[in-house]
């Protein structure tokens, strides 16, 4: 089973600045691997398919890159609505399917 | 495009309970589905997942021969029948379409199932 560890499980920005949040996969998943939103009392919402490729109606002040074994996900002029949970999973070698234990991005 | 679960409720430890996964405003034969479930206040945990056509159907380990996946394209509709369910089965219950084996890019809002004496 391939494990994902998000790092740092909470962080603290302040609106206007950039986030920068981190995936990192146990063992090689090429770039086969999404991030997901999720905000309380709401399911997950899709953000990144294949790493980098931007789900529809996702703001360009979202990005996502890196292959391999490490990732990241970057929001950029940060907005109050993007205070939120923030979670990756590989589809690279399933089933199971796996998530990462998620990212709280919080208001500094 | 939507999906909606129903089913979810309270429930004794062994008891059972079936949850539907109703879709709507997509071609439904396109897509597997899969149930994710997610304990209140912690991440999300893959349950089961199966093919467009039912050839192929997965499980989590911690449900393996307790719950049973099935859908009826006809009626648009995926089922998770769960049966001997514990106190760890308590989680919010999403279903969730793929293409093949690629993320999830439509979730439906969820459905509680409690497992509590």
């Amino acid at each position: 089973e391939i494990v994902l560890t998000q790092s740092p499980a909470t962080l603290s920005v302040s609106p206007g600045e950039t986030a920068t949040l981190s995936c990192r996969a146990s063992q090689s998943i090429n770039t086969n691997l999404g991030w997901y939103q999720q905000k309380p009392g709401q399911a997950p919402r899709l953000l990144f398919h294949a790493a980098s490729a931007r789900a529809t109606g996702i703001p360009a002040r979202f990005s996502g890159s890196g292959s391999g074994t490490e990732f990241t996900l970057t929001i950029s002029s940060l907005k109050s609505e993007d205070f939120a949970m923030y979670y990756c999973q590989q589809y690279h070698n399933w089933p199971p399917y796996t998530f990462g234990q998620g990212t709280k991005l919080v208001v500094k | 495009v939507q999906l909606v679960e129903s089913g979810g409720g309270l429930v004794k430890p062994g008891g059972s309970l079936r949850l539907s996964c109703a879709a709507s405003g997509f071609t439904f034969t396109d897509y597997n589905i899969n149930w994710v479930r997610q304990t209140p206040g912690k991440g999300l945990e893959w349950v089961s997942s199966i093919s467009s056509s039912s050839s192929y159907i997965f499980y989590a380990d911690s449900v393996k021969g307790r719950f049973t996946i099935s859908r009826d394209n006809a009626k648009k509709s995926v089922f998770l029948q769960m049966n001997r369910l514990r106190a760890d089965d308590t989680a919010f219950y999403y279903c969730a379409r793929a293409i093949n084996g690629d993320v999830f890019d439509v979730w439906g809002q969820g459905t509680m199932v409690t497992v509590s004496s």
